[in-house]
């Protein structure tokens, strides 16, 4: 019965090295997004997207690519880890941003990464 | 874009004190404004959120205020428990675009 899940929890890797995390919401919203929690529990938007399409892309490295083959999956590639990458990384979606209406945004659980 | 300033950083306080989180936003167009409340170790959850056209909303021992002249809003908590201890976020968007949010409030609150 999970809203919004994530997979993996936790991701340990070495620097240089190529990592994925994915996930997925069943509650039928057309946006999702990425955000980057550090050590100082700073929430960053990283990207956004809806119904398939990025609408949101903050300065984030060419390193990070965000792919979403529907609507429900969102998933976040990694590539040539660096040492400031270590962060735990939400995933969240919520009902729409079209419109004027205000809309709750649903988090996962996080997955936690630490690049050696 | 939009700028959110959350003050303070760390706020302790005693089991029943009340707590006070104030936020101030720079986009005089934002009309959303929600509170999340984040336990260690989990995930962001809402808490209680308001829109511009509403200057104060409650919900039990919650309460939230804003001020869009001075473009400030705040988060209340009165009779605080050992279980209000977590990190709080307030954030600000324009309803229908991403929420930008503050840099947080750990609250702790000593039995």
């Amino acid at each position: 019965d999970t809203a919004v899940s994530q997979t993996p929890k936790y991701l340990v890797t070495q620097m240089g090295n190529d990592k994925s995390i994915k996930c997925e919401q069943n509650l039928g919203h057309d946006t999702m997004y990425w955000y980057k929690q550090d050590s100082k529990k700073f929430l960053k938007i990283m990207f956004s997207y809806n119904n398939k399409e990025l609408i949101i892309n903050e300065t984030v490295p060419n390193r990070f690519s965000p792919k979403s083959p529907d609507k429900a999956h969102l998933n976040l590639h990694i590539n040539s880890l660096e040492l400031g990458d270590s962060a735990v990384y939400f995933c969240a979606s919520s009902p729409s941003t079209s419109g004027r209406a205000f809309h709750e945004q649903f988090f996962g659980p996080g997955t936690r990464l630490t690049v050696l | 874009g939009e700028n959110v300033e959350q003050h303070p950083s760390t706020l302790s306080v005693q089991e029943g004190d009340s707590a006070v989180i104030k936020c101030t936003y720079s986009d005089s167009a934002s009309n959303y404004f929600p509170w999340y409340k984040q336990e260690l170790g989990k995930r962001p959850q809402l808490i209680i959120d308001i829109r511009s056209n509403v200057g104060e909303k409650k919900d039990q021992r919650i309460a939230v205020t804003l001020n869009k002249t001075a473009k400030h809003f705040s988060l209340h908590i009165t009779e605080t428990q050992p279980e209000d201890s977590a990190v709080y976020f307030c954030a600000a968007s324009k309803g229908y675009s991403t929420l930008t949010f503050g840099k947080g409030t750990m609250l702790l609150v000593s039995p």
